[in-house]
């Protein structure tokens, strides 16, 4: 079983509408959890960091975590074309694992006009 | 967020030679790390630099073929050595501010080995 799994997509959503992007990982002990974007040919950028269990916005971006289930999952509203792009998840075990990152293997999410 | 500069953006190098890729924080930084991106694939880790001392290697990554130097907390070099074709990769380097755990990257340098 893979530490990070994601569905690879791609994923289609028209513009304006949700695109919903989940993630699970199977180390019960993960601490901390990211979504980064990656754009064809770039290095990933942070867009979202999350720690505890719930939901947590950040402009049209909310992260969900639900530990218990080991789901982490993120949603971005009124999708734009500039959000097409490949999603990463990324997992750390904390500072027992020297706060390393645990990636799944990306969502391509595209946004059609 | 850090600003990470990362050098060479990208190269060309032949089988049998060896690359050195720079990577250069604007402030000092608690942790850094370097991936590799293979074509079509996510990241993995290579190894964790410290400064003052080896580098701790992941699974499946050796120092004779990925020797890393760390001399200072903002300083850190790569070198993949004896380079094949399977070499072609990103490689990105990563800082960790050791806060709250958010880890930013360098825009990378893009390998191909002929």
């Amino acid at each position: 079983q893979k530490e990070v799994e994601q569905n690879s997509g791609p994923l289609s959503v028209p513009e304006g509408a949700i695109a919903s992007l989940n993630c699970t990982y199977s180390d019960r002990v993960s601490q901390s959890f990211f979504w980064y974007r990656q754009y064809s040919g770039k290095s990933p950028e942070l867009i979202m960091s999350i720690y505890s269990n719930g939901d947590k916005e950040d402009g049209r971006f909310t992260a969900q975590l639900n530990k218990a289930s080991q789901y982490v999952s993120l949603l971005i509203r009124d999708s734009q074309p500039s959000d097409s792009a490949t999603y990463l998840c990324a997992v750390n075990i904390g500072p027992g694992g020297g706060n390393k990152l645990t990636f799944g293997t990306g969502t391509q999410l595209k946004v059609e006009l | 967020s850090a600003v990470i500069s990362q050098k060479p953006s990208r190269d060309i190098c032949q089988r049998g030679t060896s690359l050195t890729i720079q990577c250069q924080v604007d402030s000092q930084v608690t942790m850094m790390f370097w991936y590799r991106q293979q074509p079509g694939q996510s990241l993995t880790l290579i190894a964790t630099a410290n400064q003052g001392s080896e580098a701790t290697y992941e699974s499946g990554f050796v120092i004779d073929k990925f020797p890393i130097s760390r001399p200072n907390l903002t300083f850190s070099t790569l070198t993949v050595s004896n380079m094949s074709p399977e070499d072609s990769s990103i490689y990105l380097c990563s800082v960790d501010r050791g806060l709250d755990t958010e880890a930013f990257f360098g825009q990378g340098t893009r390998l191909t080995v002929v």
